[in-house]
């Protein structure tokens, strides 16, 4: 029931582009980001309901392909700051259910 | 940061001991929740509450129970602190959007059974 992501790491370099992705074996009603900085808690990044909307937050967008119950989240012309994981959690339709999170993406970028 | 604090923040205890977590919110969401965070698993559910005495478990809630005796508090203990339950313990809260709800997490609380 937890979702896959991947890759499980990825370094780039400031100005470079990267995907992660995040799928479930299940039907899904949203898919949730958050990135996580070493020490802190992770931070909500946005939520993706179904209907395969696209969002975007600064220069980090994402898309949710419900009837593949995948989503993927871009990262484009990256920062050091964009350094972390990134975990997804996922929803299924039976509504006020608890998110499951996948194991995480650790984004290293470097100068 | 939705109003969630955690205490303590940081915990060394010895095996066998009872522990309790407090998570504070300031803003009466009905759901909060409790996770645990450990190198390669993510974030795994302990127990979740849906309201005042209302509390079910997640799939990690062995050794774990909850009370949730006001909305605001939420209380996770270890009646038994054991060495696997070393790990970070963030508590969270739901912000119903409508359509959709948005989860939001506490600070954390590092707890280290030896």
């Amino acid at each position: 029931q937890q979702p896959v992501q991947s890759p499980q790491a990825v370094i780039l370099r400031e100005g470079e582009d990267a995907v992660i992705n995040c799928s479930s074996s299940k039907a899904l009603y949203s898919v949730h980001w958050y990135r996580q900085k070493h020490g802190e808690a992770p931070v909500f990044l946005m939520i993706l309901l179904k209907g395969g909307e696209q969002k975007g937050h600064e220069k980090i967008s994402a898309s949710f392909n419900e009837k593949k119950q995948q989503s993927s989240l871009y990262l484009t012309a990256s920062q050091l700051s964009y350094s972390g994981t990134y975990f997804c959690g996922t929803e299924p339709p039976a509504g006020n259910t608890p998110l499951v999170f996948g194991k995480g993406t650790r984004l290293s970028v470097i100068a | 940061d939705a109003g969630i604090t955690q205490s303590p923040r940081h915990k060394v205890t010895e095996t066998g001991t009872p522990v309790t977590l407090r998570c504070h919110q300031t803003e009466n969401h009905r759901y909060m929740y409790w996770y645990r965070q450990d190198p390669g698993h993510g974030l795994r559910l302990i127990h979740y509450s849906y309201g005042v005495k209302d509390t079910d478990k997640g799939e990690v809630s062995d050794g774990y129970s909850v009370s949730r005796s006001k909305t605001e508090d939420f209380l996770l203990t270890l009646e038994s602190a054991t060495s696997s339950q070393t790990s970070v313990y963030f508590c969270a809260i739901s912000v119903d959007r409508g359509n959709s709800n948005e989860q939001f997490f506490g600070p954390g609380t590092r707890l280290t059974v030896l």
